[in-house]
């Protein structure tokens, strides 16, 4: 079964800087998804990034980015210019790519704050 | 994007009494819906997987006798729970994945707070 392990129950960063968050995760498929949400203080689960494993070019999207490292089965998450509103818990996720039925398998989370 | 959405968003309930949480997609048909528990500070821990026209998929722990789910149509799916007692007071999340998605995001409900008083 695939597992995701994020290292860091908590981090905090100052308002404009950089930071990134950590996942690992433990699979014998090749093809898979990696995904980053966000759920801020009102719990609604928010899509922050996506990456397909097959390839190899780094997803990007405005302010975050991730640093796929697909030999050593790393999904990192660099948040820049950091806001405010980046401030909750971020989830790393991990999904096959062979079916629709499969489920997401979450990380437990990483509580970002985010100081003024 | 595609839309889930779930009701009530908050509940207070008595002990022993039941209470049903739904979960629709909105602009798409979900064959497949997911029901997630999280407990404060915590995972999203799956609690089953839906399928539309048949029986739901439990996780390994989770009681199908109290935890009822029932998806009835291509865009709504229930969950029940029977008999409530304080310990199933938690927050309660439906997910759906929009068929040909380009994206294969699942897309989540607002989520219900559950309070069993």
């Amino acid at each position: 079964a695939q597992t995701v392990t994020q290292s860091q129950p908590e981090m905090s960063v100052q308002e404009a800087e950089t930071v990134t968050l950590s996942c690992t995760y433990d699979t014998s498929e090749s093809d898979y998804y990696l995904f980053w949400y966000k759920q801020p203080p009102s719990r609604q689960m928010i899509l922050v990034i996506r990456q397909e494993a097959y390839k190899q070019q780094n997803a990007t999207e405005n302010r975050f980015s991730v640093n796929f490292q697909k030999a050593a089965k790393s999904f990192s998450l660099k948040i820049s210019d950091s806001q405010l509103g980046d401030a909750a818990m971020y989830f790393c996720a991990y999904r096959t790519i062979n079916s629709g039925n499969t489920p997401l398998v979450f990380g437990k989370g990483t509580r970002l704050s985010v100081i003024a | 994007g595609a839309v889930v959405s779930q009701h009530p968003s908050r509940v207070i309930c008595k002990s022993g009494t039941s209470v049903k949480i739904e979960c629709r997609s909105l602009d798409f048909q979900a064959t497949t819906m997911f029901w997630y528990r999280q407990f404060p500070k915590q995972s999203l821990m799956l609690m089953a997987t839906s399928n539309e026209g048949s029986k739901a998929t439990y996780e390994q722990g989770v009681e199908k006798d109290k935890f009822l789910i029932n998806h009835a149509s291509l865009t709504l799916s229930t969950l029940t729970v029977t008999s409530a007692h304080p310990e199933d007071s938690s927050f309660y999340i439906c997910s759906a994945r929009a068929p040909g998605h380009p994206n294969t995001e699942a897309f989540f409900g607002q989520g219900t707070r559950l309070t069993v008083v």
